[in-house]
């Protein structure tokens, strides 16, 4: 099945405690990126990468890294999360720069206390 | 990107066909309009897209008025498990170097039994 997974699903942190959250498409997609989702402020994008070893900055990169080494995988690292980065955050991957159709992961639900 | 205007809710009975109305009178000539559906919490969903003719997948059809400026996606027979928030797009495919998607504020759709 064609499908975008990430985990956790669930986290509740501290602040600046490292932590990743991982991505994994199975449908050989050269296109990836990651969103947050936040009340009325609706989708904003993180980081996206185009390629293994192309990653370039969304709307908000700020407190975020990202990495593809493998065309499969594009995890999401926060260095030292702060209670701001509390959020709902979804990986999304589409076949390539033009593609309407956009698949996305399930979600994860950070918290940062 | 067109903005677009949708309005902010809709019930629709179980069986029936649902209609979500969506304004995009600002619409350029090589835009395509897109519809995502996000359920509860989860992950963006793909409907469909289209650029003039009237488009049929599985899901749904989208129909879009000769001059352009609106369109309607019909779920021709609403089950309990459609009851979602319904995002209109509109956008040229490539425009956004990260293939990055904008949701307005979508129509919240409650289909009761």
């Amino acid at each position: 099945e064609a499908q975008v997974t990430q985990n956790p699903r669930y986290l509740i942190t501290v602040t600046g405690k490292k932590l990743t959250v991982t991505c994994s498409q199975n449908m050989n997609h050269e296109y990836m990126s990651w969103y947050r989702q936040d009340p009325g402020l609706g989708l904003r994008q993180i980081y996206y990468s185009m390629n293994v070893e192309v990653t370039d900055k969304g709307d908000v990169p700020e407190g975020y890294k990202v990495s593809r080494k493998e065309k499969r995988n594009f995890p999401l690292i926060l260095e030292s999360p702060s209670p701001n980065q509390t959020s709902l955050y979804f990986c999304a991957s589409s076949l390539n720069r033009d593609s309407y159709e956009q698949y996305f992961g399930p979600g994860t639900r950070l918290t940062v206390t | 990107d067109a903005k677009t205007t949708q309005p902010p809710s809709m019930d629709c009975a179980e069986g029936r066909a649902a209609n979500l109305p969506c304004n995009h009178s600002t619409i350029s000539g090589n835009e395509y309009v897109y519809w995502y559906r996000q359920i509860h919490s989860q992950g963006p969903q793909y409907i469909i897209h289209g650029l003039k003719n009237n488009e049929t997948n599985e899901m749904a059809s989208l129909i879009i008025t000769e001059d352009r400026k609106s369109s309607t996606l019909i779920l021709p027979h609403a089950t309990l498990r459609d009851t979602a928030v319904y995002y209109c797009i509109v956008r040229p495919p490539g425009q956004s170097a990260g293939n990055k998607l904008t949701f307005g504020g979508g129509t919240r759709v409650l289909v009761k039994p």
